[in-house]
């Protein structure tokens, strides 16, 4: 079963709006994290922002701040204030506590944004 | 601080050929290691991950196999490539604590397509 999911393939915004790349996940574990990476044309994966699962406030770094619903499991990125740098691929990924001692993480399969003029 | 590298950065390869990707990571100790595979226009596939030196779990069936002879090494290899590995390979490090972030952090990639 998907456990991550990003139903938007592809989005646009204007320069200097924000916009909201959606994900929900899927787990029965209490204790996860939830992570966002930034692909750009060049291919390398840049971390973004963190989001713990006991965390009660939303995580924010600069422009990206992740709307992180529990109960929903839901724990999308926002971007404040877009710039034409900011178009890439984005995604969403998640870390279960029952697996802490792997460390691995299971990626959603992307948003493509495009930031326009 | 901590780098992570790897090579070749691009590979075009025949079927039926070897292949050996090789990752290696500076400024760590004991750092877990992974392979993934990313298709075109796709999302990351976890391919192996690896605790420690000769401990690699293998998340997928397939004919890629993976080896850690040091520390700081991570080699991703194959005894004849398939049409369906052309693909960005990306390695990545995280560090092993119980509590904490566990980012991963990413090398820059290689780019192989098989011919």
């Amino acid at each position: 079963a998907q456990k991550i999911t990003q139903t938007q393939p592809g989005m646009f915004v204007q320069e200097k709006e924000a916009v909201t790349l959606d994900c929900t996940y899927d787990t029965s574990d209490q204790s996860y994290g939830l992570f966002w990476y930034k692909q750009p044309s060049s291919g390398e994966m840049i971390f973004l922002i963190y989001q713990g699962s006991y965390d009660e406030q939303n995580a924010t770094e600069g422009r990206y701040s992740l709307n992180f619903q529990k109960a929903r499991k839901s724990a999308n990125l926002v971007i404040s204030a877009s710039q034409l740098g900011d178009s890439a691929m984005y995604f969403c990924a998640m870390r279960e506590g029952k697996r802490w001692n792997n460390n691995d993480m299971r990626f959603g399969a992307g948003t493509r944004l495009t930031v326009k003029p | 601080s901590q780098t992570i590298h790897q090579w070749p950065a691009t590979l075009v390869q025949p079927v039926g050929s070897p292949l050996s990707l090789e990752c290696t990571v500076e400024g760590t100790s004991n750092p877990n290691l992974y392979w993934y595979r990313q298709a075109a226009g796709r999302g990351l596939q976890l391919l192996f991950y690896s605790i420690g030196i000769d401990q690699i779990s293998s998340e997928v069936p397939q004919n890629l196999s993976a080896s850690r002879p040091q520390d700081r090494q991570f080699i991703l290899s194959s005894k004849k490539l398939l049409l369906s590995d052309s693909g960005f390979y990306l390695c990545a490090w995280s560090v092993p604590t119980q509590r904490g972030r566990h980012e991963q952090f990413f090398g820059p990639g290689t780019r192989l397509t098989v011919l």
